[in-house]
């Protein structure tokens, strides 16, 4: 089993450019949830998805967006990028519709950086 | 609103000596509460959680955690450290004012010298 998977890994932008990162989630899991975790930060829960919808969303702005595909992976969009969105951003997958956090995986993450 | 308070920013301890990592939580609802681990370039590995259960929770790698309601607190120990153990915890909240989110303390970082 692979696990929660991301990709890439790392990524450099630069300000006001547009970011798309991509999660695929543990086999048999039907929800993904994706967290900031900025530096010496706790993570900081961004959006999740089930069914192709976003289901629930935390206090960040507009320009994150996301989409979740008929085989459960989910892409995160970022868009006029700011420095403040330099993070690790992680991609937690989860089974039986998310009912349950203590069945959170989470994947390695996607550092970005933007100059 | 939910809240985590970890105490601790750094503990240093020595191999073969107990871990004390300090935690406090605000919740308005019957709280869920979790400590993860977080080594580097690894992703997030659950240690433990407490869900209105037995209040003295044991997580994997020896590691155990006692939920005090009185106290706001959900503290995590180790009788004996390991190297292996040096890593970030994250101490963690959820309840159904937060629904399906967690929300994350702002990590303690834990050093084991030999």
């Amino acid at each position: 089993d692979a696990g929660v998977t991301q990709s890439p890994t790392h990524l450099i932008k630069t300000r006001g450019q547009q970011v798309t990162l991509r999660c695929s989630p543990k086999s048999g899991h039907d929800t993904v949830s994706w967290y900031q975790q900025a530096l010496g930060q706790g993570p900081q829960f961004i959006f999740q998805y089930y069914e192709e919808e976003e289901r629930q969303r935390g206090n960040f702005p507009d320009r994150f967006s996301g989409h979740q595909f008929p085989n459960y992976s989910s892409e995160l969009n970022v868009n006029a990028l700011l420095l403040g969105d330099s993070a690790l951003y992680l991609c937690a997958s989860s089974p039986d519709r998310g009912r349950r956090n203590e069945k959170l995986f989470f994947g390695s993450g996607t550092q970005l950086s933007v100059l | 609103a939910q809240s985590v308070t970890q105490l601790d920013s750094h503990v240093s301890v020595s191999e073969g000596t107990p871990v004390l990592l300090r935690c406090n939580y605000s919740s308005s609802y019957s709280p869920s509460l979790f400590w993860y681990v977080q080594h580097p370039n690894k992703g997030l590995q659950l240690l433990l959680k407490y869900t209105s259960a037995a209040t003295l929770v044991k997580g994997i790698n020896g590691f155990e955690a006692e939920f005090k309601k009185s106290e706001t607190s959900f503290h995590l120990t180790k009788p004996s450290a390991h190297m292996s153990d040096a890593a970030e915890y994250f101490c963690v909240v959820s309840d159904r004012q937060a629904g399906t989110a967690l929300i994350f303390g702002k990590g303690t970082t834990l050093s084991v010298s030999s």
